[in-house]
């Protein structure tokens, strides 16, 4: 259970165009989804939190206008690099809380692997 | 700022060997510290700590948190070359469910 689907997995698009990544809880509600960014050989980095029906919350220097982020129902959270530049290339993971009795920590996407050319 | 630190950065050691792989924080209005485990792909979920001094295993991983001075450790015993991976704390903090990720530690177990 607590399974989060993450499309596509891996996408190359040319410089100037959208990109649009997609998550999914499969079997459970996310009100909250967490967007992270992670570059080779390091960490996660939070990009920004996505609420169910509001908007999201950007964390210091990410670009709201650039990284896109609608959260439209409780199963579905989508962020959309706007405008990509070589230097959007990167991994991208979603995240949600699981919730539910046993259910603990926080469920990742398997991750987009997007490359800017 | 929320910060989450881990050591060692990275560690290489021999199928048998026992690891400790260590995590500090500092974080506003503290809920609870996750560790992951990292391979290729997506992190997987290895423990949940919210409470001092109560250890949670799994097999040969093990941890437990102090809140008092503000750490956690993760043990692995009898290391394995499948334990190869880089190893991720994080703390959850604040009202908004914030993730705070540490540096992680990269383990290379060799045979």
């Amino acid at each position: 259970g607590a399974v989060v689907s993450q499309h596509p997995s891996r996408v190359i698009c040319k410089s100037g165009t959208s990109v649009k990544i997609e998550c999914r809880s499969l079997d459970f509600q996310a009100t909250t989804m967490f967007w992270y960014r992670q570059f080779p050989k390091q960490s996660l980095m939070l990009m920004a939190t996505s609420n169910e029906g509001s908007k999201a919350t950007y964390e210091q220097g990410v670009e709201k206008d650039k990284f896109l982020i609608n959260h439209a129902s409780l199963t579905l959270s989508t962020l959309t690099v706007t405008s990509a530049h070589p230097e959007d290339s990167s991994f991208y993971i979603c995240s949600a809380r699981m919730t539910g009795a046993g259910k603990y920590g926080y469920t990742f996407g398997s991750g987009t692997r997007l490359t800017v050319v | 700022e929320d910060k989450v630190v881990q050591s060692p950065l990275s560690l290489v050691v021999h199928e048998g060997d026992t690891v400790t792989l260590n995590c500090s924080y500092e974080v506003t209005n503290f809920r609870s510290l996750l560790w992951y485990k990292q391979e290729k792909k997506a992190p997987t979920f290895l423990f949940m700590l919210t409470s001092s001094g109560i250890e949670k295993k799994s097999g040969r991983l093990s941890s437990i948190l102090d809140k008092k001075e503000l750490f956690s450790i993760l043990n692995i015993t009898a290391t394995q070359t499948g334990d190869s991976a880089v190893y991720l704390c994080a703390v959850e903090a604040g009202g908004y469910q914030k993730v705070t990720f540490g540096t992680g530690t990269k383990l290379q177990v060799i045979p």
